[in-house]
């Protein structure tokens, strides 16, 4: 079956950038979401990117995707405290359902 | 307008007690999931519905869970009995039919099977 993967944790300084990279298997998806989710809270969607583009950018995140290689990253610029949350990864598998990676803790430090 | 919408919010039951967890879509909202997700691990698929009918259950434990979403609208999730590996947080989503649509999640049930 379709698989998700995703590094655990990332830990940055306030104003720095963030890079969250993920993996997928399925080379059939047709989109790739990122999902951020706070303590307590339901998943929010971020941003998504259609299988056909490389690059998408709002505001201060940019998603890069590599088809060839199955990779997806998610870059936030000037991180701040409130970005702390942990990233979810999903693909949109044939049957429209979400496949989602473990999910990335990301931690801003001060 | 309002989000999806899960009750209860949290819920601790002793192993082999039932239980019923609740989700109202966003309105028009014809597709619905429900996912499950571990303690530190992504959400992962229960159930899809298209209006009223389940098109994907293949993950859906049939033993012991079941799920109803008469009239196309609201859903339940039920667990007859709940053991101990149950306890996880019930995720609910909603969206509109169709590739790169959005979907919206519910905040989530939190299940303490004890």
């Amino acid at each position: 079956g379709e698989d998700v993967e995703q590094s655990l944790f990332l830990s940055v300084r306030e104003g720095d950038s963030s890079v969250i990279n993920c993996t997928y298997t399925d080379s059939s998806s047709t989109y790739l979401y990122w999902y951020k989710q706070e303590p307590g809270a339901g998943l929010q969607l971020l941003t998504y990117i259609f299988s056909n583009m490389d690059m998408k950018q709002d505001q201060r995140l940019t998603v890069l995707l590599n088809k060839k290689d199955k990779h997806l990253s998610l870059r936030i610029a000037d991180t701040q405290t409130g970005d702390s949350a942990i990233y979810f990864c999903a693909e949109q598998d044939y049957g429209q359902n979400f496949v989602f990676g473990p999910g990335t803790r990301l931690s801003v430090l001060p | 307008e309002a989000g999806v919408v899960q009750s209860p919010r949290y819920k601790i039951i002793e192993k082999k007690q039932p239980v019923a967890f609740w989700c109202n879509p966003i309105s028009g909202h014809n597709t619905l999931y429900w996912y499950r997700q571990n303690l530190g691990q992504g959400p992962e698929l229960l159930i899809r519905y298209e209006n009223e009918e389940a098109v994907d259950d293949s993950q859906l434990p049939k033993d012991r869970f079941s799920a109803e979403r008469l009239k196309g609208v609201d859903s339940t999730l039920k667990i007859q009995p709940a053991e101990l590996g149950d306890s996880a947080v019930y995720l609910c989503a909603s969206r509109f039919p169709g590739d790169g649509t959005e979907a919206f999640f519910g905040q989530g049930t939190r299940l303490t099977v004890v």
